[in-house]
Formats: structure tokens, C-alpha cells, sequence
């Protein structure tokens, strides 16, 4: 079973910030957060993954917090080709990626 | 592609006919998987391998077979022991403890 809990959907406005949170209360100290995101009927994209540290990449910011018992991705200007279903995943990195439903993000225009 | 290729992209077959889907990294990633899913609903694992000529089954493994003879190959069989092989069937590359890269799927549908 996943081992996060995720909103099943949300909405945002193109141009506005998308924050997508999770709650991992169960996260071990070797366990990593870890952000995917699959649009419609492709493969799912890596976007970013953090351990305790706030991390910044060229798609998104994470945010974990300081009892790592919860993060939010940040997509900071959302447009309609974020659109899609975003999971995130408590993973050791020694094992396999364990999927829960996620959560359906639609950007609207 | 990420260096993964999956083929075919959509695969008919009839019931009661195995079906074997090709997987294919060229980044010579250790590990490989195989996962399944069906609409609106997450990735379940199917089988994974970590090194060459050994693999482990995954949540549903039944009804399906692999194989690991090449570290740049992981073809999955869907037997006709599976009872609903209709399908997204998704496989993924990654190097030890970093992330996955997936392929683009192969949608197989059983008639």
C-alpha cells in the first residue's frame, strides 16, 4: 500500500502557482519524498525528490517540513501542460516505487 | 525516450494467447521494472530486477513471466493465466537508489 496521502484533485489558474501537498506521517529516516507526474496516456515523469532539505529544480520546488511528516510541490507558474495526475512516493531508493492514485491536477485557462 | 523504449505501442491479441511486450534501456541501468494499470487507478508492480538472471515478483505477479538474460533487455509474457491481461503495461529503468525513468507503455487489449 502507498504510504502517502494525496487530495484526489485539484484546480488551478494558468499562470498562478499549483501547490500540491502530501502527508507521509509513516516516512522512515532513510526514506526520500519523491515527486512523479503522468500525463494522459503517457509514461510517469520524474519532477524532483528531497530527503529533509527544501529542494529547487528547473520544474518545481519541494517543500518538506521540518518532522518530514508532510511536503508540497510547487509548480510556480502553472500552465496547461501541467495538467496532469501528480503522485508522490516515500521510497529508500532500494526498493521499488509503490503508487498511489495521486492527485489530478487540471489548469485552467 | 528517456533511454527506455517499450514496443509496440498498442498490441491486440486474442484470449488464451501469450503475449510478450519488449522492454529496452541503453543506459545500462542495473535495475528494471514492470508495472501494470488499468484506468483511473495507480501503477501496481508486476515483476522488478536488480542484476542480471535474477528478478522478484511484485504485488501481481500472477499470470505473467519474465526474464533478465541482458542487462538492456526485460521482456514481460502475459500468459493466458492471466484473467484480465487488458491493460497499460508500463516499464521503468533506474540506477541504484536514484530515480525511475518509464518508458511510454504498450496498451495491450484482449479480445
Amino acid at each position: 500500500d502507498a504510504k502517502t496521502t494525496q487530495p484526489p484533485s485539484m484546480d488551478c489558474a494558468e499562470g498562478r502557482a499549483a501547490n500540491l501537498p502530501c502527508n507521509h506521517s509513516t516516512i522512515s529516516g532513510n526514506e526520500y519524498v519523491y515527486w512523479y507526474r503522468q500525463i494522459h496516456s503517457q509514461g510517469p515523469q520524474y519532477i524532483i525528490h528531497g530527503l529533509k532539505n527544501n529542494e529547487t529544480n528547473e520544474m518545481a520546488s519541494l517543500i518538506i517540513t521540518e518532522d518530514r511528516k508532510s511536503s508540497t510541490l510547487i509548480l510556480p507558474h502553472a500552465t496547461l501542460r501541467d495538467t496532469a495526475v501528480y503522485y508522490c512516493i516515500v521510497n529508500s531508493g532500494n526498493t521499488p516505487l509503490v503508487f498511489g492514485k495521486g492527485t489530478r491536477l487540471s489548469v485552467i485557462a | 525516450d528517456g533511454g527506455i523504449t517499450q514496443s509496440p505501442k498498442y498490441l491486440f491479441r486474442k484470449e488464451g494467447q501469450n503475449v510478450t511486450l519488449s522492454c529496452e534501456q541503453n543506459l545500462n541501468h542495473d535495475a528494471m521494472y514492470w508495472y501494470r494499470q488499468d484506468p483511473g487507478q495507480g501503477l501496481r508492480l508486476i515483476y522488478y530486477s536488480q542484476i542480471v538472471n535474477d528478478f522478484q515478483k511484485g504485488d501481481i505477479a500472477e499470470g505473467y513471466s519474465v526474464s533478465r538474460e541482458k542487462k538492456e533487455s526485460f521482456p514481460l509474457t502475459v500468459t493466458s493465466a492471466q484473467k484480465n491481461p487488458t491493460a497499460y503495461y508500463l516499464c521503468a529503468r533506474s540506477r541504484t537508489r536514484d530515480k525511475a525513468f518509464f518508458g511510454q507503455g504498450t496498451r495491450l487489449t484482449v479480445v
